[in-house]
């Protein structure tokens, strides 16, 4: 256990609203990430954080923005949600004090109708 | 960009049966390799961290082991129980600096049958 909790767990919007999904860690990792898992894509990385204010995009970053002003929250907004974005999301921390191995989070399932 | 690849998709055991999963990646500059287990509706459970410069690590009944140089990691289950049953998946650091992304194969989907 890693410590990371994420908000909403499951949600469900309307196509064209924003959305914002929280990932919260207690334990001061410096990398955090937002990932999303879809059948026959396996998981793609969507943002990922380095540091306070510090965020790189990933492979399917379109339609998505992210912000951490804390080390201990890392949040995915959706900007006008569509409804090629309902997946499960993951947000994940790296333990670099153990050889940087990656900790998951349970996931927000959302659904953009 | 680093493929990282899991054959077969799905696959069904008797109990008691020992299995090995298989993940194979394109480049072999890799930092580390890990396995996770994925049950439904769940999040990813880290199994196992192989660094670049190990060959095996093992936890209870399993063992994963590496070879770089034909870009292949296998994770070896002993004794295989129902409880097995899940999704397992495999992530790959690459060794160049990529801001400690990982990527990930698409998952071996194992059945044990009681």
């Amino acid at each position: 256990d890693a410590g990371i909790t994420q908000s909403p767990r499951h949600k469900v919007t309307e196509t064209g609203t924003p959305v914002t999904l929280r990932c919260h860690q207690t334990e001061n990792h410096r990398y955090m990430y937002w990932y999303r898992q879809d059948p026959g894509h396996g998981l793609r990385l969507i943002h990922y954080s380095y540091g306070v204010k510090d965020t790189d995009k990933g492979e399917v970053s379109d339609g998505y923005s992210v912000s951490r002003s804390k080390t201990e929250d890392f949040l995915l907004t959706l900007e006008s949600a569509t409804s090629s974005q309902t997946s499960v999301y993951f947000c994940a921390i790296a333990r670099e004090t153990s050889g940087n191995t990656i900790y998951f989070g349970e996931g927000s399932w959302l659904t953009v109708v | 960009k680093q493929e990282v690849t899991q054959i077969p998709a799905a696959l069904s055991v008797p109990e008691g049966e020992n299995l090995v999963l298989n993940c194979s990646f394109t480049d072999s500059a890799i930092y580390n390799l890990q396995w996770f287990r994925q049950d439904p509706g769940k999040g990813l459970t880290s199994l196992l961290l192989i660094q670049s410069s190990q060959r095996e690590q093992t936890s209870g009944r399993l063992n994963a082991s590496l070879d770089k140089s034909s870009g292949r990691s296998t994770l070896y289950i002993a004794a295989s129980q129902p409880g097995d049953s899940a999704t397992y998946l495999c992530a790959v650091r690459p060794g160049v600096d990529t801001g400690n992304q990982f990527y990930f194969g698409t998952g071996t989907s194992l059945t044990v049958i009681p």
